[in-house]
């Protein structure tokens, strides 16, 4: 069973707000990161080192990270940004990594 | 540009073994992690294991021990996941993904296009 859970769906309005969680105890310790991954593409890295953005993702993509939850905000949601969304962190060993079971984000 | 490329799709038998090669191009080589994730149809991501291209050192996730094996060749820039004794189970896309070295913030910013492993008798 995976360490880092995650709610399996999510649906937010365009052009409004939305957040998805991660919960894990490992969190405590390390940060996540988030990819995002449309169907039949390979998934793509949105947030790291709890709130950095790689080059070309949009700046309405940030992160957050309290406690055992950390959390990928979407501010004014696009429908390109339709997907499904994992979290990733070292385990609790520090030695691996998991992932969490994946949002799908819907934009309605 | 920075990329990993992957080997083609392959159909095996259950049973048999598999063995996934990732190119690397655009950076040097043995400066970063190679990660291997696997994604069955319809379902979440699953981490595999990696390996360190400079060292050669490995780390399975557990799921995965004693079936799997990951290997690079240093002089072409690539990386191999060799996979035994498939079973249906094992159907699914397999990417690498690259990470950096020792970061104990860890994240994987460059991806394969994955490579479709079917296990049908």
């Amino acid at each position: 069973s995976s360490e880092l859970t995650q709610d399996p769906a999510v649906s937010v309005a365009l052009g409004q707000t939305v957040r998805i969680t991660c919960q894990g105890d490992n969190l405590r310790s390390y940060y996540a990161s988030w990819y995002q991954q449309k169907p039949g593409q390979a998934p793509v890295l949105v947030i790291y080192d709890k709130n950095d953005r790689p080059s070309g993702i949009p700046d309405r993509f940030s992160g957050s990270s309290s406690g055992n939850t950390a959390s990928l905000t979407i501010t004014g949601a696009q429908a390109e940004d339709e997907a499904d969304y994992y979290c990733n962190s070292r385990d609790s060993s520090g030695n691996h990594l998991v992932f969490g079971g994946g949002t799908k984000l819907t934009v309605l | 540009q920075v990329q990993l490329v992957q080997s083609a799709a392959e159909v095996k038998k259950p049973g048999a073994s598999v063995k996934v090669s990732c190119k690397a191009s655009g950076y040097t080589f043995t400066s970063y992690d190679i990660n291997w994730v696997r994604q069955a149809t319809g379902q979440g991501l699953e981490w595999m294991g990696w390996t360190n291209p400079k060292s050669g050192s490995i780390g399975y996730a557990q799921n995965f021990q004693g079936r799997v094996t990951m290997t690079r060749d240093t002089s072409i820039s690539t990386v191999y996941m060799e996979l035994s004794s498939l079973r249906s189970e094992d159907t699914a896309v397999y990417y690498c993904a690259r990470g950096p070295t020792g970061n104990d913030y860890y994240y994987m910013d460059v991806w394969g296009q994955g490579t479709t492993v079917t296990v049908s008798s």
